[in-house]
């Protein structure tokens, strides 16, 4: 079974600040995902890495995928109040599987 | 517009009153799957669908049904409900491997 362990598990910061959050795993993922998710909603993805090393930007979040393809991380520069959600990273294929999560609170 | 449809939206029940979740897709994805969120444990997968016909266990499969007839649709049995089963139901298909969610199906298991 590969298990996804993402920390922290809570984070509340106050809106301008930077933050990291990481998933880490003992397995080899072929692609790693990172999806959020808001209250009431289903996840929605943000964004898949495939290379190791691999580094992606969407705007102020910065994705990047471990050398060895097992661990990858966030990073949101000067988070706003509308990055507050539930962060999630997924690995597989068929059988997709998902950390616990990341609940991100942005203060105004 | 592409959309996973789940219905109920919130459900309460009693013990062994058998229920089923709908799930339907309008995105024409051969890939479905159920999961359950619970609190601290994350996203985890019940069952999923390759294709028409052709289901397989996830994680948590135990207390579960699903059946593939059409390919828009992958509803989840619960064929006697017991109160461990009361959880945060997601439906998903899938397509190039990018995951499409319902909004959820909250249910309750008294």
């Amino acid at each position: 079974t590969q298990l996804l362990e993402q920390s922290p598990q809570f984070l509340s910061i106050q809106e301008g600040e930077n933050l990291t959050v990481y998933c880490n795993s003992s397995s080899v993922f072929s692609s790693l995902q990172w999806y959020r998710q808001e209250p009431g909603e289903g996840p929605v993805l943000l964004v898949t890495v495939v290379t190791g090393g691999e580094v992606k930007k969407l705007k102020r979040l910065t994705f990047q995928f471990g050398d060895a393809r097992k661990d990858s991380s966030l990073h949101i520069t000067a988070a706003q109040p509308g990055d507050t959600g539930l962060y999630l990273c997924a690995g597989g294929l068929n059988d997709m599987r998902f950390g616990a999560g990341t609940r991100l609170t942005v203060k105004p | 517009e592409a959309q996973v449809t789940q219905n109920p939206r919130y459900l309460i029940t009693v013990t062994g009153k058998k229920l089923t979740v709908t799930c339907s897709q309008n995105m024409n994805h051969e890939y479905m799957s159920w999961y359950r969120q619970d609190p601290g444990l994350g996203l985890r997968q019940i069952y999923y669908s390759m294709n028409v016909e052709v289901t397989d266990k996830g994680d948590v499969p135990e207390g579960y049904k699903v059946s593939r007839k059409e390919k828009r649709n992958f509803p989840l049995i619960l064929e006697s409900p017991s109160p461990n089963q009361t959880s945060l139901y997601f439906c998903a298909s899938s397509f190039t491997g990018e995951l499409f969610f319902g909004e959820g199906s909250r249910l309750t298991v008294l």
